[in-house]
């Protein structure tokens, strides 16, 4: 079964610095992946999909992820965190079997220091 | 944003008490699912649904069961509230076509006491 693994709960920048989020994926490739952000007290916000077209993605907000199929990971990158980032982010792959759903990683929260 | 609401978006109530949860959308999607998040656990699914009337089990559906009458409602019930099912509870929608795009509600904070 597809199982997602983020390293790090918590992550913690300063104002400007890089940010990376690790993503690692278990099983054979899934034709998609998602990062979404949860801002406090929200929903869950789509922030990028990866569908097999482009091995590097563009999302809202400055954010981009690239697949590497040899690591079996989708990072999340920003090159410069602000403070408006803070949020939990959270990696997401399609659970095999169908029926249109997603397995989850458990999150990792991001704080940035001004 | 999608068209998602929920009701109610904070509940107490006590031990012992059935609860239902409701989620309402405006974008004719097939797929509903409700999940819960806990703190170092991320989001688990509870049930989804892939149309009127069909639903399925999640990871954790114990202790809770779900209905779905009309293509926008999709109703989620703590048959015996438990304290142990204190917890944020998310609504999600998806379409057809092999995509799994999910969209989220705003939440329904619920405390059992």
């Amino acid at each position: 079964a597809q199982s997602v693994t983020q390293l790090g709960s918590h992550v913690s920048v300063s104002e400007g610095a890089l940010v990376l989020l690790r993503c690692n994926y278990s099983s054979s490739v899934p034709p998609y992946l998602f990062w979404y952000v949860q801002y406090p007290n929200q929903g869950l916000q789509l922030l990028l999909k990866y569908t097999s077209a482009a091995t590097l993605v563009k999302g809202i907000n400055g954010f981009e992820a690239e697949f590497k199929k040899s690591e079996t990971s989708f990072h999340l990158t920003k090159p410069s965190a602000h403070m408006s980032d803070a949020a939990e982010y959270f990696c997401a792959a399609p659970s095999q079997g169908g029926s249109e759903k997603l397995v989850f990683g458990k999150g990792t929260k991001l704080t940035v220091n001004p | 944003d999608a068209g998602i609401t929920q009701s109610p978006r904070h509940k107490v109530t006590e031990t012992g008490t059935p609860v239902t949860l409701r989620c309402h959308q405006t974008e004719n999607h097939r797929y509903m699912y409700w999940y819960r998040q806990d703190p170092g656990h991320g989001l688990r699914l509870i049930h989804y649904s892939y149309g009127v009337k069909d639903t399925d089990k999640g990871e954790v559906s114990d202790g809770y069961s779900v209905s779905r009458s009309k293509t926008e409602d999709f109703l989620l019930t703590l048959e015996s509230a438990t304290s142990s099912q204190t917890s944020v509870y998310f609504c999600a929608i998806s379409g057809s076509g092999g995509h799994y795009e999910q969209y989220f509600g705003p939440g329904t904070r619920l405390t059992v006491t």
